[in-house]
């Protein structure tokens, strides 16, 4: 069983619509949970953290956590062709280690 | 632009060849790890420097590579005797010294491909 799980899409959608982007993770022990975005041919860039559960809001993005469920989501709301990307959750497996553990990853596309 | 910078961003090779890509973190960032990312899934981690050190090595980083980081500034990373599975992305990202462990900054990456 892989240690981060991601739906890899693709995930089509209109512009302006609310976007849930979801991974589940196999270790309670895992304390960083990270989203990613990448553009095709570029590297990845961190768009949120989040280090307990609930949620985090950042503009149009919203990072949630549930530790009971293992499970961390992240939704876009508005929606634009610029937001098209593969979108990659991470975690830290343990603060004793630098490494980050990513998903597969999930293709966006927004439809203008 | 003050980015990560990796070079060359592509590089084609042939079966047993020697290929080293370079990378140029951040200034002032003491941290510097490289992924490889095959097409369709997520990076992976292969090794992590602090300063000129290296702490952290994965199971995937083989016998046929080698990373250096000779004066805790730019990296190398060197695959030998290159297979064909070898045909990824390579990805390197560095991070401050008073950085937390997800602020990672990553570079554009170097495209290997090996016929």
């Amino acid at each position: 069983q892989k240690e981060v799980e991601q739906d890899p899409g693709p995930l089509s959608v209109p512009e302006g619509a609310i976007v849930s982007l979801n991974c589940t993770y196999s270790n309670s022990a895992f304390q960083y949970f990270m989203w990613y975005r990448q553009y095709s041919r570029k590297g990845p860039e961190l768009l949120m953290y989040t280090y307990s559960s609930g949620n985090k809001e950042d503009g149009r993005f919203t990072a949630q956590v549930d530790k009971s469920s293992k499970y961390i989501s992240l939704f876009i709301r508005d929606s634009q062709p610029s937001d098209s990307a593969t979108y990659l959750c991470a975690i830290v497996r343990d603060t004793g280690r630098r490494a980050l553990t990513f998903g597969s990853g999930t293709r966006l596309q927004v439809q203008p | 632009d003050t980015g990560v910078s990796q070079d060359p961003r592509h590089k084609i090779t042939k079966r047993g060849q020697n290929v080293t890509f370079r990378c140029d973190p951040i200034s002032e960032h003491n941290r510097l790890y490289w992924y490889r990312q095959t097409l369709g899934q997520g990076p992976e981690f292969l090794t992590y420097f602090q300063n000129e050190a290296q702490l952290e090595k994965s199971r995937l980083l083989s016998d046929r590579f080698s990373a250096e980081r000779p004066k805790g500034s730019f990296s190398t990373l060197e695959i030998q005797r290159t297979e064909q599975g070898d045909s990824a992305m390579y990805l390197c990202a560095s991070s401050s010294p008073a950085g937390a462990v997800y602020e990672q900054y990553f570079g554009p990456g170097t495209r290997l491909t090996v016929t």
